[in-house]
């Protein structure tokens, strides 16, 4: 079965920081790989994904992440952050079966 | 475009009480998920279906049921509910198992069983 591993599930932050969230993941079939994000009360929206092609990924919001495979590694970034980045941020790997296999969550926090 | 839709948003519920929660999306989207979101845990799968009249188990079935009978419906049963259930519930619907698609979630359902 597929797993999602998330690393410093609290970050904080100011605001014009760097962010990289990393994302490591465990699967033995073609990977697919999803960055969701979850604002505060609020349902997961795709940030961005990995199916194919360029291994480095741009998504919305200025998010992109790179999928280094053998790492085995989907990790996020994003240059500057801004207040409204404040969020919880999901890594997750789909399967053959087309189930998502979600990791625990990053809390970020970014602070004006 | 109303896509997915779950209700209610909030309910309270007394252990032992049956209760339902309901999911409907308006694209025909061929597979739907039931997931359970709590701290520390992320979100867990219940149960999926890939089409109507197919379900299987997820990661955290026990203690549920679901059922698909219409492509556009999917509720989510707790048969007898324990205060362990006390959870945000998220449907998703997918298009299909191609690597470019992903989910689209709902607003989810904020259970709580006292």
């Amino acid at each position: 079965a597929q797993s999602v591993s998330q690393h410093n599930h609290h970050v904080i932050l100011s605001e014009a920081a760097s962010l990289e969230l990393g994302c490591n993941y465990s699967y033995g079939g073609t990977v697919n790989l999803f960055w969701y994000v979850q604002y505060p009360g609020q349902h997961l929206q795709l940030l961005l994904k990995y199916f194919s092609g360029d291994p480095l990924v741009k998504g919305i919001k200025g998010f992109e992440a790179e999928f280094i495979k053998s790492k085995f590694s989907f990790n996020l970034r994003k240059p500057s952050v801004q207040w409204s980045d404040t969020a919880e941020y999901f890594c997750a790997v789909k399967d053959g079966n087309n189930r998502l296999a979600f990791g625990k969550g990053n809390q970020v926090v970014v602070i004006p | 475009d109303a896509g997915i839709t779950q209700s209610p948003r909030y309910k309270i519920t007394e252990t032992g009480r049956q209760v339902t929660l309901m999911c409907h999306q308006t694209w025909s989207h061929s597979y739907m998920f039931w997931y359970r979101q709590d701290l520390g845990h992320g979100l867990r799968l219940i149960y999926y279906s890939a089409a109507a009249d197919i379900t299987d188990k997820g990661e955290v079935p026990d203690g549920y049921v679901v059922s698909r009978s219409k492509t556009e419906n999917f509720p989510l049963t707790l048969e007898s509910a324990t205060r362990s259930q006390t959870s945000v519930y998220f449907c998703a619907s997918s298009e299909g198992v191609q690597g470019g698609y992903g989910y689209t979630f709902g607003s989810g359902t904020r259970l709580t069983v006292v």
